[in-house]
């Protein structure tokens, strides 16, 4: 079974130009996440979709960053303007969880798109 | 509100037992996990509980949960250099889901 597909794993970019980071969750997944990972630290959630619809983006800097989950499969997170400080790992990650279904909850992580803002 | 905790930082003997202690703050958590971060790659998940158990074991790990002190352990058992990683523990919002991390534990391991 294919993983949590994230690109590009590797992006310097300098303050106030764009980024996007593209994720293709495991396959009949319906929840997708979005954490910020900075060095030395845990992952923090920007934002959870189930299906094409969020769920949680109460932690996602709105000012700057955006994402969408079209058609309820791959999504993008943008980040314009980048700033010194969102230098870190975005991690994608997609669970099984549906409304009213029970599970267990796993969250399978890609392996992440590290982001150097100069 | 939601919170996780745990030590930073835990070196032990090749061979010996590791215990990585978490606390967490959301009762109404129905699962708790048990992640590994290895260098340059995503989280791994190692093992899970069910907030009405506590204990589970699994080969070299158990996992100790005192609901009533919000208190989460992981206990490896003869430690292997290739246990050298950062582990998180996470618990899962009763509201909507997701997964909150603590700030990681990262276990050093000496041959």
């Amino acid at each position: 079974e294919a993983g949590v597909a994230q690109s590009p794993r590797y992006k310097i970019i300098e303050k106030r130009q764009s980024v996007a980071f593209w994720c293709n969750p495991i396959s009949g997944h319906a929840t997708l996440y979005w954490y910020q990972q900075i060095l030395g630290q845990g992952p923090k959630l920007l934002i959870q979709f189930q299906n094409n619809g969020v769920v949680d983006d109460s932690q996602l800097p709105k000012d700057r960053f955006s994402a969408e989950r079209l058609k309820g499969v791959d999504s993008t997170l943008k980040i314009q303007p980048a700033k010194l400080e969102d230098s870190a790992v975005y991690l994608c990650a997609s669970s099984l969880d549906v409304a009213g279904v029970v599970s267990t909850g796993e969250l399978f992580f890609g392996e992440g798109s590290r982001l150097t803002v100069l | 509100g939601e919170d996780v905790e745990q030590s930073l930082f835990l070196s032990v003997r090749e061979g010996d037992s590791s215990v990585i202690n978490c606390t967490y703050t959301d009762s109404s958590s129905t699962y708790l996990y048990w992640y590994k971060q290895e260098p340059g790659a995503g989280l791994q998940l190692l093992t899970y509980i069910f907030s009405n158990m506590d204990m589970k074991q699994d080969q070299r790990l158990t996992v100790l949960l005192n609901k009533k002190d919000k208190h989460l352990s992981l206990r490896i058992a003869d430690t292997q250099t290739g246990d050298s990683a950062i582990y998180f523990c996470a618990e899962r919002s009763g509201n909507t889901g997701k997964l909150i991390f603590g700030q990681g534990t990262t276990l050093q391991v000496k041959p």
